[in-house]
């Protein structure tokens, strides 16, 4: 079975803080996409990053990063310098490449960055 | 159009009413998907289609719950028969093809049943 777990429900930082948000998934597949999605308070899903499970590499857009590491099925994403604006409920989330066409959630991490 | 659109944004009914919303994905995308949101948890997927085909619909809670996208473009989804529990935020997304791309989402509608 697939299932994607954000062990963080909540975090508080101080603006300008770094921080970083934990995922981790479970799938019997080989080849899987992970993604990132953020949830502000306007209530949108707006779409972050997408990886696939031959790419290891970590990526790095502006003050946000992610660190995928398959041994450990883990797909990490630190915002370094964070901001108010960044205050949001973020998703993990997993889709099998080959199988189903649904994506699996987490159940997010909502982030409040304090002024 | 240049993103996914919903409507209504936000629906109040009554425990037994019949509810439908709209999902208007984005224009060349050829697969659409519905979720359902409750609130503090993640989207759970309910249906999608493959233009008019309608592959995968294991997530529908139940046969008050119904789907469909006649044309291949715009899609419905139909609540009969409405209760509280399906109070939640109602996700549609498109992506280009099945199980390829990203799925990008509309911007919700969040239904209440009282």
């Amino acid at each position: 079975a697939q299932k994607v777990t954000q062990a963080q429900t909540e975090i508080s930082v101080v603006e300008k803080e770094d921080v970083t948000l934990d995922c981790v998934y479970e799938t019997r597949d080989t080849t899987y996409y992970l993604f990132w999605y953020k949830q502000p308070p306007s209530g949108e899903l707006v779409f972050l990053i997408r990886r696939n499970s031959f790419d290891e590499q970590n990526e790095i857009s502006g003050r946000y990063s992610w660190n995928f590491q398959k041994s450990t099925s883990s797909f990490n994403f630190t915002i370094t310098a964070s901001q108010v604006v960044d205050s949001a409920v973020y998703f993990c989330a997993l889709r099998d490449m080959n199988r189903d066409d649904k994506i699996i959630f987490g159940k997010g991490t909502r982030l409040h960055i304090l002024p | 159009g240049a993103g996914v659109s919903q409507s209504p944004r936000y629906k109040v009914t009554k425990r037994g009413q019949d509810v439908t919303l709209r999902c208007d994905p984005i224009s060349s995308h050829a697969t659409l998907y519905w979720y359902q949101q409750a609130l503090g948890q993640g989207p759970e997927f309910l249906t999608y289609f493959n233009y008019e085909a309608q592959p995968d619909k294991s997530g529908l809670p139940s046969d008050r719950f119904s789907a469909e996208r006649p044309e291949g473009s715009i899609s419905t989804l139909t609540i009969q028969r409405t209760e509280q529990r399906d109070s939640a935020m109602y996700r549609c997304a498109s992506s280009p093809a099945p199980r390829k791309g990203t799925q990008y989402f509309g911007p919700g509608t969040r239904l209440l049943v009282l």
